[in-house]
């Protein structure tokens, strides 16, 4: 099963900046995915981060503001940039694998206010 | 795209009841089901899947089943207890990995 570490938890930013998150996991993996969800709502997929490719963005997503890097098999980043207050969300990453042998693991996530 | 529907969104049962939650799904491609529980302020946690080669898979007092032909499937939680008590989210995923999530059902269990 794969485990992942997430950082950071929670920050509070301010609008107009940018925040990186990061999610290492431990065992090597092919894709990695970004999501997004918003207070009492439900996962909307940002992104889907290959090594070695530029990530696949899903509609309404653009890479300008959400910049992905995905340098190696264990890690990834999210930039989420020139934010405002509509950006203040959790973060999760996801990758394939838990300790139940199937099925897909989160990040513990990160909870991001803008103000 | 895929695109996922659930209900209901929110769902209250008496303790020790049965308590159901249905899903549909457009993309008949999809082949993968996963359900998730999600506890506040925590992240979601897989409880149960289901492939598109099997209509039903039961672990403990969680089963899924799976309609195919309808691309409708459903979580059933038997003899319902507190800790029950949680967020819970279909999904749908088919060759390109990525899962797609159902808006979610917030379901009560009642003293």
């Amino acid at each position: 099963s794969a485990v992942i570490s997430q950082k950071p938890s929670r920050d509070i930013c301010q609008r107009g900046t940018s925040l990186t998150i990061q999610c290492q996991v431990d065992s090597q993996v092919t894709m990695m995915f970004w999501y997004r969800q918003q207070p009492g709502q439900s996962l909307t997929l940002i992104a889907t981060a290959n090594q070695g490719s530029e990530a696949t963005y899903e509609s309404g997503f653009v890479i300008d503001k959400f910049p992905i890097s995905r340098p190696n098999l264990t890690f990834s980043t999210l930039t989420v940039s020139n934010m405002s207050p509509e950006d203040s969300s959790i973060y999760l990453c996801s990758v394939e694998g838990t300790s139940r042998g199937f099925g897909y693991t989160f990040g513990s996530g990160t909870r991001l206010t803008v103000v | 795209g895929e695109n996922v529907e659930q209900h209901p969104s929110t769902l209250s049962v008496q303790e020790g009841d049965s308590a159901v939650i249905k899903c549909t799904y457009s993309d008949s491609a999809s082949n993968y089901f996963p359900w998730y529980k999600q506890e506040l302020g925590k992240r979601p946690q897989l409880i149960i899947d289901i492939r598109s080669n099997v209509g039903e898979k039961k672990d403990q007092r969680i089963a899924v089943t799976l309609n195919k032909t309808a691309k409708h499937f459903s979580l059933h939680i038997t003899e319902t207890q507190p800790e029950d008590s949680a967020v819970y989210f279909c999904a749908a995923s088919h060759r390109d990995d990525k899962i797609i999530f159902g808006k979610g059902t917030r379901l009560h269990i009642l003293p």
